[in-house]
């Protein structure tokens, strides 16, 4: 079974500073999609950035980027110029037909 | 405006006693999922279906129970809930499976 692991259960990152988030996760397939949800406060699930494995280069999304390997089976998330409104939980999630597979998530505070 | 509705936002109910969390979108997508949200898990798929009258199981189905009558609708049954099964579930949609998911605003279930 697939399995998706984000091993930093909490980070925090000053406002305007740059803070990545890790994400590894563990799969046979060589085709599939990779995903990061951003959950507020307010529970909502919000999409932050989509991958296509097939795809090399790294999707951007404004402030938002990541870092894909591959062979590494590693998708990072990169926020840039740190705002306070992106303090929430952060959900790396990984699809290969129509299974999604959902990391722990990692908390991150923003600090004025 | 584009929504996926889950009813009720909050539940409150006693071991045994048959539920159904509803969930209706009008963005006409084929694809619809269930999740629960534990801490420390992360979000877990229950149940998926890619169109009318077509549903399989997640990673997590036992307990539960979905049907797919109409292509909006997408309601989750518990027919005999117990206390593990307390929890955070969100449904969403999508055109097609590998695509970002809309999700609805959640629906904290909880089990005495």
């Amino acid at each position: 079974a697939q399995t998706v692991t984000q091993s930093q259960p909490e980070m925090s990152v000053q406002e305007a500073e740059t803070v990545t988030l890790s994400c590894t996760y563990d799969t046979s397939e060589s085709d599939y999609y990779l995903f990061w949800y951003k959950q507020p406060p307010s529970r909502q699930m919000i999409l932050v950035i989509r991958q296509e494995a097939y795809k090399q280069q790294n999707a951007t999304e404004n402030r938002f980027s990541v870092n894909f390997q591959k062979a590494a089976k590693s998708f990072s998330l990169k926020i840039s110029d740190s705002q306070l409104g992106d303090a929430a939980m952060y959900f790396c999630a990984y699809n290969y037909g129509q299974n999604f597979v959902f990391g722990p998530g990692t908390r991150l505070s923003v600090l004025p | 405006e584009a929504q996926v509705t889950q009813n009720p936002r909050y539940l409150i109910t006693v071991t045994g006693k048959k539920l159904t969390v509803t969930c209706s979108q009008n963005m006409n997508h084929e694809y619809m999922s269930w999740y629960r949200q534990d801490p420390g898990l992360g979000l877990r798929q229950i149940y998926y279906s890619m169109n009318v009258e077509v549903t399989d199981k997640g990673d997590v189905p036992e307990g539960y129970k979905v049907s797919r009558k109409e292509k909006r609708n997408f309601p989750l049954i518990l027919e005999s809930p117990s206390p593990n099964q307390t929890s955070l579930y969100f449904c969403a949609s999508s055109f097609q499976y590998n695509q970002p998911q809309h999700f609805g605003d959640g629906t904290r279930l909880s089990i005495l």
